[in-house]
């Protein structure tokens, strides 16, 4: 079972920041945030990860709070093409238990 | 640098037929992980295996399924007398093994295989 709720979906204006939310209030302190995406029906493509600090690439950003409770993906200026379902997975970082479990995500949608 | 490749994209079955599906994951990469996905339904895990070892089938279907990654060549999954159900989109990802693990590098994954059996 997925160990994330997000909002179901959200929509955000074309060259605008996307902020998308994500609770994860049992994670383990080992336990890494992942961020991946699936675009229609293409395979999940990787975002971001982190542990405790806050990470940026060139594709988002990933906010994580102290207590690592929650967490926000930021993509700083949206556009048509980021329109996705956009999943926030808690990942354990080795063994049997370092598989990807995907929730419901929630679905992004960039108006024009 | 190659991705993660799956084929065929598209694989049509008719009933009680065998299925192969094929992963090559990325250079240098030596786990690999097989995902289902319903229509219209989220990305179930099925398994996860490393060179010639399954190190987690807990998402396997008990009967019908399986998974082999051999020392030499892709990833297999098979699925023997395909039934109407196992229509779906199977993905498969890889991950690289040895130092890069410890600092939990992410999954990449191929653009699947769509199953449809008639």
């Amino acid at each position: 079972d997925a160990k994330t709720t997000q909002p179901t979906s959200m929509d955000c204006a074309e060259g605008r920041a996307a902020n998308l939310p994500c609770n994860h209030s049992t994670i383990s302190g080992n336990e890494y945030v992942y961020w991946y995406r699936q675009i229609h029906s293409q395979g999940p493509q990787y975002i971001i990860h982190g542990l405790k600090n806050n990470e940026t690439n060139e594709m988002a950003s990933l906010i994580i709070t102290e207590d690592r409770k929650s967490s926000t993906l930021i993509l700083p200026h949206a556009t048509l093409r980021d329109t996705a379902v956009y999943y926030c997975i808690v990942r354990s970082p080795t063994g049997a238990n370092s598989k990807l479990t995907f929730g419901k995500g929630i679905t992004l949608s960039v108006r024009p | 640098n190659a991705g993660v490749m799956q084929n065929p994209r598209h694989l049509v079955r008719r009933r009680g037929q065998e299925a192969r599906l094929r992963c090559s994951p990325m250079k240098g990469h030596s786990h690999v992980y097989w995902y289902r996905q319903l229509p219209e339904e989220g990305l179930k895990f099925m398994v996860y295996l490393q060179k010639e070892n399954i190190i987690d089938e807990s998402g396997m279907p008990k009967e019908r399924f399986s998974a082999e990654f051999p020392k030499e060549g892709p990833s297999i999954l098979r699925i023997q007398q395909v039934v109407r159900g196992d229509s779906a989109a199977y993905f498969c990802a890889s991950s690289p093994s040895g130092r890069s693990a410890i600092n939990n590098s992410p999954l990449h994954f191929g653009n699947g295989t769509r199953l449809t059996v008639t």
